[in-house]
């Protein structure tokens, strides 16, 4: 059965770096979106895309956030410049059309020191 | 006030008991989701529905639109039932998902 997954499974960085979160969507999906999840908190969306261009963002989603699909494959996520409440767990998530179930890949656990 | 609310927060029960989680949202929805989180974290999507009911295996999940209220159950619970089970909501062309906070499951065996 097709999968989302997403590389690193876990991330340790120091505060002001920059990491980039990737994930390969299910092959034939147009939708792609980015969650977080905070330890012991709810999942929080941060972007979604379609047609190469983001769609719609959040509040959490500023400037030192990007994403890129820079392949068929890959859908990227960009942190310029990690602060420690970066720290949490990022889902890569993907549908067919908007109206479809999302698929969720298994998660980056980053950690920013 | 949140978004998507869900009660109970916590729920502990025996093996073969009847389940029920249930979830409140107080906006207009294109539809509703329930996932399940597993303790490794990973999130599975069970259901999507924006009417009715929908049952796959031992699990039911049901929605009144007008009360904006949904239901999920589980019959016969297992302990491989135990996890975080979230509701979530979908509204807007671009379908971005809103969260409860979850209700953490343990079926004792």
């Amino acid at each position: 059965e097709p999968e989302v997954t997403q590389t690193p499974s876990h991330q340790v960085t120091q505060m002001g770096q920059e990491v980039i979160l990737r994930c390969v969507p299910i092959s034939n999906h147009l939708y792609f979106y980015w969650y977080r999840q905070i330890l012991g908190q709810k999942v929080e969306f941060l972007v979604s895309f379609y047609n190469n261009e983001i769609s719609e963002k959040s509040e959490i989603f500023d400037d030192q956030f990007s994403v890129e699909r820079p392949d068929g494959s890959n859908f990227t996520l960009k942190i310029r410049s990690t602060k420690l409440e970066d720290s949490a767990m990022y889902f890569c998530a993907s549908s067919g059309q908007p109206r479809e179930t999302q698929y969720f890949g298994p998660g980056t656990r980053l950690l920013v020191l | 006030k949140n978004e998507v609310e869900q009660s109970p927060q916590n729920l502990t029960a025996q093996e073969g008991e009847f389940i029920t989680i249930n979830c409140s949202y107080s906006v207009g929805i294109s539809a509703l989701h329930w996932l399940q989180q597993h303790p490794g974290g990973g999130i599975v999507s069970l259901f999507m529905l924006s009417s009715g009911k929908k049952k796959h295996g031992r699990l039911i999940a049901t929605i009144n639109i007008q009360e904006k209220h949904s239901s999920l159950h589980i019959t016969a619970s297992h302990p491989r039932d135990s996890a975080v089970y979230i509701c979530a909501v979908s509204r807007g062309s671009n379908y971005k998902l809103t969260f409860g906070k979850g209700t953490l499951l343990t079926v004792n065996p």
